[in-house]
């Protein structure tokens, strides 16, 4: 069974402060991909990053950085001095391959995060 | 190259009646998947479909829900009989391929059952 955890329900942070959101995942895949979506108040649903199973290696992307450790299951997501605009709700996600091949992803129930100015 | 369409964006629905739900996936992409967001939680997967083919429906409840992709037009999906749970917002997305694709949602479709 797949299932995604993110345990921090919602974060508040003063801008410029730095935040992480964890997420934690089980699957009984070998290969198996996660993902990062956000969800600003306008509620449309912005991808943010991909991962495949084989590929540990941390990745930043301007502010946001992502830490993958397999050893203990978590994807986290880091945002370096946090603006106004990163508020939103933050969804982690894995996909699941079923035997037709399809993708469709387990959600976790998202870290509401507020930066306050 | 316009993004996933969903129309329309705000559904109200009296119980009992049917709900009717569109989305246009990008193009050249054949593959879409329907989430639901009920307030305050996380997306479900609800089903995968192909052109003319329903892949996976395994998130789909047994009654009143079912959904589309015609060959031609915008995947539907349809609730019969609405109830006031079927509140929530109904995402979809589509991809190129498979598992190795990004999934590309549309803005959503809130529906409001009073």
């Amino acid at each position: 069974a797949q299932k995604v955890t993110q345990a921090q329900t919602e974060i508040s942070v003063v801008e410029k402060e730095d935040v992480t959101l964890d997420c934690v995942y089980e699957t009984r895949d070998t290969t198996y991909y996660l993902f990062w979506y956000k969800q600003p108040p306008s509620g449309e649903l912005v991808f943010l990053i991909r991962r495949n199973s084989f590929d540990e290696q941390n990745e930043i992307s301007g502010r946001y950085s992502w830490n993958f450790q397999k050893s203990t299951s978590s994807f986290n997501f880091t945002i370096t001095a946090s603006q106004v605009v990163d508020s939103a709700v933050y969804f982690c996600a894995l996909v699941r391959v079923s035997w037709a091949g399809a993708n469709n992803l387990f959600f976790g129930t998202g870290t509401r995060l507020t930066v306050i100015p | 190259n316009a993004g996933v369409m969903q129309n329309p964006r705000h559904l109200v629905r009296r119980r009992g009646q049917e709900a009717r739900l569109r989305c246009s996936p990008m193009k050249g992409h054949s593959h879409v998947y329907w989430y639901r967001q009920l307030p305050e939680e996380g997306l479900k997967f609800m089903v995968y479909l192909q052109k003319e083919n329903i892949i996976d429906e395994s998130g789909m409840p047994k009654e009143r829900f079912s959904a589309e992709f015609p060959k031609e037009g915008p995947s539907i999906l349809r609730i019969q009989q609405v109830v006031r749970g079927d509140s929530a917002a109904y995402f979809c997305a589509s991809s190129p391929g498979t598992v190795r694709d990004e999934q590309y949602f549309g803005p959503g479709t809130r529906l409001t059952v009073t």
